[in-house]
């Protein structure tokens, strides 16, 4: 079975560039969580979704971030516009609500520059 | 709110010696808690986790952790390294297994393992 998948792998951008990451969860997850990884500050949960629905945005550092969920099978991270301290890599994590074992599955992260 | 905090963002151990890694956490109920080992450019992947019953619990590659409810730690070891475990780790504490529940994750423990 295919794991979580995000994209881009890898993203360069200029400071002021609209930036989006994507992810699409394990087929028949129901919760999705994107975290922010960085040397200084570890992992920090930005955002979850319980069935497409946030559930708790109080980790997205501004008005900046922004995240949607528009199907069970794909969600978006836009950061508009971004900032050399936006540099980081930036995971998705999926988890199951049956048989839910409270184990969550991590994409391979995407790792933005700022420049 | 539930936190988690590591002790030593950096451990060395020689090859074949006791792995020790500390984590202690808070939380206003009994959590569940995780273990998540990182190799370099890799998402994260769980090693194991206590959810309820026997506070020792083992895991891959080798590595078992004790919930200790009284010190509140849920302490990793492995009885003797291999150079394959030089990677991050990171504890982790969930309120529970629903999927309202959300993951905090520890600042993470870089574990070194000198030939």
């Amino acid at each position: 079975d295919a794991g979580v998948i995000q994209s881009p792998r890898h993203e360069v951008t200029e400071m002021g560039q609209e930036v989006t990451l994507r992810c699409k969860p394990i087929s028949g997850h129901n919760s999705l969580f994107w975290y922010r990884q960085t040397m200084m500050r570890g992992l920090e949960l930005l955002i979850y979704f319980n069935n497409n629905v946030p559930i708790d945005d109080s980790g997205m550092p501004e008005d900046r971030f922004s995240a949607k969920m528009p199907n069970a099978s794909f969600s978006t991270l836009k950061i508009q516009p971004s900032e050399p301290r936006d540099s980081a890599v930036y995971f998705c994590a999926s988890r199951p609500s049956l048989g839910n074992t409270g184990e969550l599955f991590f994409g391979e992260g995407s790792r933005l520059t700022v420049l | 709110a539930q936190s988690v905090t590591q002790l030593g963002s950096h451990v060395s151990v020689s090859e074949g010696a006791l792995v020790l890694l500390r984590c202690n956490y808070s939380s206003s109920v009994p959590p569940y808690l995780f273990w998540y080992v990182q190799y370099p450019n890799q998402g994260l992947q769980l090693l194991l986790k206590y959810t309820t019953g026997a506070t020792l619990v083992k895991g891959i590659n080798g590595f078992e952790a004790e919930f200790k409810k009284s010190e509140t730690s849920f302490h990793l070891t492995k009885p003797s390294a291999h150079m394959s475990d030089a990677a991050e780790y990171f504890c982790a504490v969930s309120l529970g297994e629903t999927s309202y529940d959300k993951v905090i994750f520890g600042p993470g423990t870089s574990l070194s393992v000198i030939p």
